[in-house]
């Protein structure tokens, strides 16, 4: 079982690049979320998606955008990268269903992204 | 701005001794999570409390919950060196979102 998987695990990006992060959960999980945490600093809240077929923004969405391909993968693309964009991102994924909103979210291992 | 905030920052303890750290928020909640993360790896679940629970216990594991202040406390108790790892709250609705976490080290 491999949880929530994050590819790829590093990045280096110029500046002005673009790029996509994978996420792909085999929980079958219906609320899944992207998060960047900066150095010493807690999780920020980019976009999330509470069920397929739809997506919301999270708390620094600016700069990013993001595609629920299906149940069980949610991608983030950063369409023309800034130094300020170098972070680690986490995707997280979690259950919705009998026990509502009263379930634990499952982090996958991070990308560590850096742009030049 | 963050929907949770944490205090202390960074809380420094012997191995053996509680370590208590509080999360505040802002706006009403489903319920609150804790989370433990080490040296910047993925976040393990912890701890769940409902909105409408008080205090909930798991193992070393004590938390409580006020919503009228919106606060909520951490306790581990007797702390080990393992213990040493960043702490987050998370507060859920549809969407969860983090506090900046308190930093704990366990000096064994």
């Amino acid at each position: 079982n491999a949880g929530v998987t994050q590819t790829p695990k590093f990045q280096v990006l110029k500046t002005g690049q673009s790029m996509t992060l994978q996420c792909a959960q085999d929980m079958n999980h219906n609320s899944m979320y992207w998060y960047r945490q900066d150095p010493g600093m807690g999780l920020r809240l980019i976009y999330y998606s509470a069920s397929e077929g739809t997506t919301d923004k999270g708390e620094v969405p600016n700069g990013y955008n993001v595609s629920r391909l299906n149940k069980r993968e949610f991608s983030l693309r950063l369409e023309s990268a800034a130094p300020s964009q170098t972070s680690v991102y986490f995707c997280a994924s979690r259950a919705r269903g009998w026990g509502g909103m009263n379930t634990e979210a499952f982090f996958g291992q991070g990308t560590r992204l850096t742009v030049v | 701005s963050q929907q949770g905030e944490e205090d202390p920052q960074a809380l420094s303890i012997q191995e053996g001794e509680n370590a208590t750290m509080n999360c505040s928020y802002k706006t009403s909640i489903n319920n609150l999570q804790w989370y433990r993360q080490n040296s910047g790896r993925g976040l393990v679940h912890l701890i769940l409390i409902r909105s409408n629970e008080r205090e909930k216990h798991s193992g070393r594991l004590r938390v409580t919950l006020d919503t009228s202040k919106k606060s909520s406390s951490l306790l581990i108790t007797a702390s080990r060196a393992a213990d040493t790892a960043s702490y987050f709250c998370a507060t859920v609705n549809n969407d969860m979102r983090f506090g900046a976490g308190t930093r704990l080290t366990v000096k064994p």
